[in-house]
């Protein structure tokens, strides 16, 4: 079946910090990744995406590789910020048809 | 609507009682999807609505649980009897259906039963 896994949180660094997220995937096909972020009291919203094996996607200064021989897309930032506080979660899908979620990675930058 | 909009965006609800969520998705997407998030937990599929095809309700935990999607557009669901396990953050996401351009969430409705 398919499924997500993703680094367990809560990750606490200091501002300009460079982060990164581990995640790991399960599928029996050849899925869609994405990672999604939660901001406090908001909705989750889009934050990359990748469609294919060596695709990168990036956006606000964050990267992930899709890696088909190690089925990851950890999600990198180089110097984090104190606004990217929040959850961030891991997600694959294959149809469209359903998303599977990691359970969320919770980022707290202190200044 | 920009958005998607949900609501209630908070319910407290006695045990046995029944619920109605609502959601509002983004106009001229043709999916819909209700999702619900636990504390601690990722994200879990409930039902899943693409325009006027059967619905998929694989994700549904029990038969207290329905929603419908009337005109394509808005979709409620509804928990009957509710038990307090039901306590969750219940989110709803449009797409055009397609993968490209992933989905979008409202800001969910939190319940809570007491």
């Amino acid at each position: 079946g398919n499924s997500v896994t993703q680094m367990e949180g809560p990750v606490t660094l200091s501002e300009e910090a460079f982060l990164t997220i581990n995640c790991t995937y399960t599928a029996t096909g050849y899925p869609s990744l994405f990672w999604y972020v939660q901001y406090p009291g908001e909705g989750l919203q889009l934050l990359l995406k990748a469609t294919k094996a060596d695709d990168k996607g990036s956006n606000k200064g964050f990267e992930a590789t899709y890696r088909k021989e190690t089925t990851s897309f950890h999600l990198e930032k180089g110097s984090v910020q104190v606004s990217d506080s929040a959850v961030y979660f891991c997600a694959l899908s294959e149809s469209g048809n359903q998303f599977y979620f990691g359970t969320g990675t919770s980022l707290t930058v202190i200044p | 609507g920009a958005g998607v909009s949900q609501s209630p965006s908070n319910k407290v609800t006695e045990k046995g009682k029944d619920v109605e969520l609502r959601c509002d998705p983004i106009s001229g997407h043709t999916a819909l999807y209700w999702y619900r998030q636990s504390l601690g937990q990722g994200l879990e599929f409930l039902i899943y609505f693409q325009g006027n095809s059967a619905p998929d309700k694989s994700g549904l935990p029990s038969d207290r649980f329905s929603a419908e999607r009337t005109g394509g557009s808005v979709s409620t669901l509804t928990i009957q009897r509710t038990q307090q396990e039901d306590s969750a953050v219940y989110l709803c996401a449009s797409s055009f259906g397609s993968l490209t351009y992933g989905y979008t969430f409202g800001s969910g409705t939190r319940l809570t039963v007491v």
